[in-house]
């Protein structure tokens, strides 16, 4: 398996303008997560899917944020208008496991990293 | 609600000497505990985690952590340290009730050489 899958690597938008990152988790993986990274903040966590249904956004920033997993194999997270602030590298993870992927794990893509300017 | 604390949010070393990074975690039930590494410019790698049983588990890499209930601490330690052990190092915490894992701020590991 290719593992957790990423895209784009790098995106740099302007202020204002919609961005998509894009996530394809591990085949058989029923739980994906989406997290943001920056030094001021650490690893946060914006939301949770089980089985392609989201099960806890409690983290998403604020309206301009949201996130969708229409199938098993993909899951774009948009946000719509883009702020500077919300630059910073955006992870996806995916595991089998519930209860924190108590046994294998999370798997972590490469992560998106995002400026916007 | 549980929570993590990493003590230090920078820790350097000198090569081949030990390390200890700690990590000290709150929850009001059982709780399974992880750490995890972070390489320049990738995602994170599990290293070790703590189950149930055996209070010391071992994980890739040479890592060991001692899961310690009363003080409530999984502190992750290495007998002597190498300059490919350059990375951020995540505690993280899990419960029996919720399917998401809390991470902690991270302790960068510098090794001087």
């Amino acid at each position: 398996d290719a593992g957790v899958i990423q895209s784009p690597r790098h995106e740099v938008t302007e202020m204002g303008q919609e961005v998509t990152l894009r996530c394809k988790p591990i085949s058989g993986h029923d739980y994906l997560f989406w997290y943001r990274q920056t030094m001021m903040r650490g690893l946060e966590l914006l939301i949770y899917f089980n089985n392609n249904v989201p099960i806890d956004d409690s983290g998403m920033p604020e309206d301009r944020f949201s996130a969708k997993m229409p199938n098993a194999s993909f899951s774009t997270l948009k946000i719509q208008p883009s702020e500077p602030r919300d630059s910073a590298v955006y992870f996806c993870a995916s595991t089998p496991d519930p209860q924190g992927g108590y046994w294998y794990g999370y798997t972590f893509g490469s992560g998106t990293r995002l400026t916007v300017v | 609600a549980q929570s993590v604390t990493q003590l230090d949010s920078q820790v350097p070393v000198f090569e081949e000497a030990p390390v200890e990074l700690r990590c000290n975690y709150s929850s009001s039930v059982s709780v399974y505990l992880f750490w995890y590494v972070q390489y320049p410019n990738q995602g994170l790698q599990l290293l070790l985690k703590y189950l149930s049983g055996s209070t010391l588990v071992k994980g890739i890499n040479g890592f060991e952590a001692e899961f310690n209930k009363s003080q409530t601490s999984f502190h992750l330690r290495k007998p002597s340290v190498h300059i490919s052990d350059t990375a951020e190092y995540f505690c993280a915490v899990s419960d029996s009730r919720d399917d998401k894992i809390i991470f902690g701020k991270g302790t960068r590991l510098h090794i001087l050489p």
